[in-house]
Order: structure tokens, then C-alpha cells, then sequence
């Protein structure tokens, strides 16, 4: 059984440019959510979506970022025009339902901004 | 808003010794979740033991137990006969029983166990 898969597991990006992060969930997960970690702190919550359903974007920075996860295919979380303050690890976790603990995690994506 | 708390930043143990990780929450809510996850250097999350806020029995998983003081808003956490592939951060977080699941991190405690 596949866990939580998501890639690149590192991002280099120059300010300005725009950065892909994908996460694919555990087979029969159908609720994916995306948490933040800055340098030194715990993870932030971001966003919680289902199939092609935004539930909760309360995390969620209100300009630049966006987060989808389609019918087909991995959920993706997109920033556009980045900017310094986005260098930060990105994880994914899924769950079958929002209820049906543990989430799982995948190992994250680091982007760093140049 | 639900918040949590891990006063200690750094922690150290030496081998085959017990260690317990502080943690605090405050919420007004009566029935929630909460979780201790460990972040090894891989910066893997991983699920170490989970709680219900009814239950009263406290959490157990192997080498890992917490004391849940409900009335206190203190869910700690012991490690037993300390490993040194237990060195990582570990995470407190929280989860509101109405919520939509999303969870609410502490900061971590950064734990190195010596040889």
C-alpha cells in the first residue's frame, strides 16, 4: 500500500515565478488536507479539500495561493508570484474520511525561494 | 480560537530512561481529539498515539503513553526505555470533534536522546 505520495520533494524557485506542489493520497482517501511549516515552528493548517470540493480554506493566504484536487489526478497546491516568505515545507495528508484518524502524511515538499 | 501549547523547546534523555513531553490546549469544546506526531530528521510526520477526549482511559502504544488530565487541559506524553531512533521533534496537535479536521499544531519539542 502506497502512502501519501508528494512531489517534487524539492522545489527551487526565483522570486516572481510560480511553484506546483502535488500530493496524491492514500488509495481509498478521499479528503486530502495541506498544512504549512515555516523554519522553527509547528505545522499550519491551509487548506482541506474532497473530490473537486474546496471544504475549508481558512488557512489559506488570501492572494497567490490556490488548491485544487480534481476528479483525476493528484490534489495540486499552486503559488503564484513567489515571494521569499514562501520558503517553507509543504505537507500533505489524506484521510478517508474527516473523522477516520490517523491523517497520514506524506514527507512533504521543501520550496525554497532563491 | 483553539490554541496549543509545548513550553518545552528542547528536551534531552539518556538512553533506556523515561521522558515526558508537556503540552496544553485550551478550547471551550467538550468533545475533540488529540494527538502527539513525531518529525524525525527525514522530516517525516508520523502518527505516534491518539486520544479521544471522552474516553478517559489514557492512550497506550508500546513504549508511548500520555496522561490525559482533561479538567486540566494537559495531555502529556511519556516515553518509555528511550531509544536513540527516537530522537526528533514531537508535535502536539488538536483536532475540534466539529470541525471539518483540520489540526491545530503546537510548536514542537526538539528531543535528543544521549548514549
Amino acid at each position: 500500500n502506497a502512502g501519501v505520495m508528494q512531489n517534487p520533494r524539492h522545489l527551487v524557485r526565483r522570486r516572481g515565478q510560480e511553484a506546483r506542489l502535488r500530493c496524491s493520497p492514500m488509495k481509498g482517501h478521499s479528503h486530502v488536507y495541506w498544512y504549512r511549516q515555516l523554519p522553527e515552528e509547528g505545522l499550519k493548517f491551509m487548506v482541506y479539500l474532497q473530490k473537486e470540493n474546496i471544504i475549508d480554506e481558512s488557512g489559506m493566504p488570501k492572494e497567490r495561493f490556490s488548491a485544487e484536487f480534481p476528479k483525476e489526478g493528484p490534489s495540486i497546491l499552486r503559488i503564484q508570484q513567489v515571494v521569499r516568505g514562501d520558503s517553507a515545507a509543504y505537507f500533505c495528508a489524506s484521510s478517508p474520511s474527516r473523522r477516520d484518524q490517523p491523517q497520514h502524511f506524506g514527507d512533504g515538499t521543501r520550496l525554497s525561494i532563491l | 480560537a483553539q490554541t496549543v501549547t509545548q513550553s518545552q523547546p528542547e528536551m534531552s534523555v539518556q538512553e533506556a530512561e523515561t521522558v515526558t513531553l508537556s503540552c496544553t490546549y485550551d478550547t471551550s469544546e467538550n468533545n475533540y481529539y488529540l494527538f502527539w506526531y513525531k518529525q524525525p530528521p527525514s522530516r517525516q510526520m508520523i502518527l505516534v498515539i491518539r486520544q479521544e477526549a471522552y474516553k478517559q482511559q489514557n492512550a497506550t502504544e508500546n513504549r508511548f503513553s500520555v496522561n490525559f488530565q482533561k479538567a486540566a487541559k494537559s495531555f502529556s506524553l511519556k516515553i518509555s526505555d528511550s531509544q536513540l531512533g527516537d530522537t526528533a521533534m514531537y508535535f502536539c496537535a488538536f483536532m475540534s470533534g466539529g470541525s471539518q479536521g483540520n489540526l491545530i499544531f503546537g510548536k514542537g519539542t526538539k528531543l535528543s536522546v544521549k548514549p
